[in-house]
């Protein structure tokens, strides 16, 4: 079982709309959680982390934790067509700062 | 210019020759990490540097070497590169637990 689970996608969601991207967890005792964004042939860039239990927003973008359910998510309201990118997961698992990333969900924003 | 560098970009060696992946980075971060990027796999952690002359085995370090002799340098050997070692490779680095910033990345194709 992969640590850090995200269903692959695509997910297609209308310009406008809000954009649900799940990710799950295997170890309990995770810290620290992060979602980058991945553009086509670039790197990945931060765009949210989150360490208590609850939603923490940022312009647009809402994380949500629940480590009771080791589940994390990030809400994209008024999703733009710019948006349309790979979403990766990153969990603290092991300490010392390394951080395992899930495969990531592929999010399209259509006019 | 301040930030994480790669280099080179793009790459291309042959099977069994040894080859250098070159990451400095700017900002005295403490830690510095190496990902592979695979389709299907996701980014998984090759090595990792808590400070200079501090290095550790991530997930898939097989074939690979790393050294830290400065802080601001990390690069990544591949001793004899086989072609299971084609991919796109993401240096990154961190201070605390405040997420990773990563350079552009170093696409390797082992023919």
């Amino acid at each position: 079982q992969k640590e850090v689970e995200q269903n692959s996608g695509p997910l297609s969601v209308p310009e406008g709309a809000i954009a649900s991207l799940n990710c799950t967890y295997s170890d309990r005792g995770s810290q620290s959680f992060f979602w980058y964004r991945q553009y086509s042939g670039k790197s990945p860039e931060l765009i949210m982390f989150i360490y208590s239990n609850g939603d923490k927003e940022d312009g647009r973008f809402t994380a949500q934790l629940n480590k009771a359910s080791q589940y994390v998510s990030l809400l994209i309201r008024d999703s733009q067509p710019s948006d349309s990118a790979t979403y990766l997961c990153a969990v603290n698992t092991g300490g010392g700062n390394k951080l395992t990333f899930g495969t990531g969900t592929q999010l399209k924003v259509e006019l | 210019d301040a930030g994480i560098t790669q280099s080179p970009r793009y790459k291309i060696t042959e099977t069994g020759r040894q080859v250098t992946l070159m990451c400095h980075q700017t900002w005295s971060h403490s830690y510095m990490f190496w990902y592979r990027q695979d389709l299907g796999h996701g980014l998984r952690l090759i090595y990792y540097s808590a400070a200079a002359d501090i290095t550790d085995k991530g997930e898939v370090p097989d074939g690979y070497v790393v050294s830290r002799s400065k802080t601001e340098n990390f690069p990544l050997t591949l001793e004899s590169a086989t072609r299971s070692q084609t991919s796109v490779y993401f240096c990154a680095s961190s201070e605390l637990d405040y997420g990773y910033t990563f350079g552009s990345g170093t696409r390797l194709t082992v023919v």
